[in-house]
């Protein structure tokens, strides 16, 4: 698509359910990454995928957290009983760099999803 | 462990008062620093990309320059528009993985 597109956009949740939040990147972008971003707070890495594989995970911050990307497109956030410290926005944000030295590589971020835990 | 700081945390300005946003970054390899916007609700916006010392970038009443040590947004004569939080990220040569580290972010109001 022309941009990446992220949903649900606004989603509220009991605590302790499982929540699903989704990220459609721009077409032919091969990167894909999670962010989280807190009231006050700056936006906090979570996870980075080149093709379908997470060579980086080490931002997630427990294991109820987990994510997965298939076809080299369409990723989905995964949050298990959620707690009300998991409310923030989440960003997802994609690249089309390869992974090798090529000179840095813009990200270019969807919209979020905001997640209200209560 | 790379990281940035942002200062101010916030500014206001009257419209047509220039002024200065700073990032200060420590980083063990710079492969470049990133200026984004973000207005309220919606993601953040790419603005400019610097990689090395000396580099300077300029868009409509913005200019980034970059030291080894600190990045400046430059905002010139702004406007209302300009209202916005600026982040500022670095990536850095870490091999395949190309993350960005960013700061808090400085939120921007310009007055009429």
């Amino acid at each position: 698509g022309a941009g990446v597109s992220q949903s649900p956009s606004n989603k509220v949740t009991e605590k302790g359910k499982d929540v699903e939040l989704r990220c459609d990147p721009i077409s032919g972008h091969t990167a894909l990454y999670w962010y989280r971003q807190s009231l006050g707070q700056g936006l906090e890495f979570l996870i980075y995928f080149q093709g379908n594989s997470a060579p980086d995970k080490s931002g997630l911050p427990s294991d109820r957290f987990s994510a997965e990307r298939t076809g080299g497109s369409v990723s989905t956030l995964t949050i298990q009983r959620t707690q009300q410290e998991d409310s923030a926005v989440y960003l997802c944000a994609s690249s089309g760099g390869t992974g090798t030295y090529s000179g840095a590589n813009v990200l270019t971020f969807g919209a979020g999803s905001r997640l209200t835990v209560l | 462990e790379d990281q940035v700081t942002q200062s101010p945390e916030a500014l206001r300005l009257q419209e047509g008062e220039s002024s200065s946003l700073n990032c200060s970054y420590t980083v063990s390899g710079l492969r470049g620093l990133f200026w984004y916007r973000q207005d309220p609700g919606k993601g953040p916006e790419f603005l400019f990309t610097l990689y090395s010392a000396g580099e300077e970038k300029e868009k409509e009443r913005l200019k980034a320059t970059l030291t080894k040590k600190e990045s400046f947004l430059h905002i010139t004569a702004p406007k209302p528009e300009d209202s916005a939080t600026y982040l500022c990220a670095v990536q850095t040569n870490t091999g395949a993985n190309s993350k960005l580290t960013f700061g808090k972010g400085i939120t921007l109001s310009v007055r009429p």
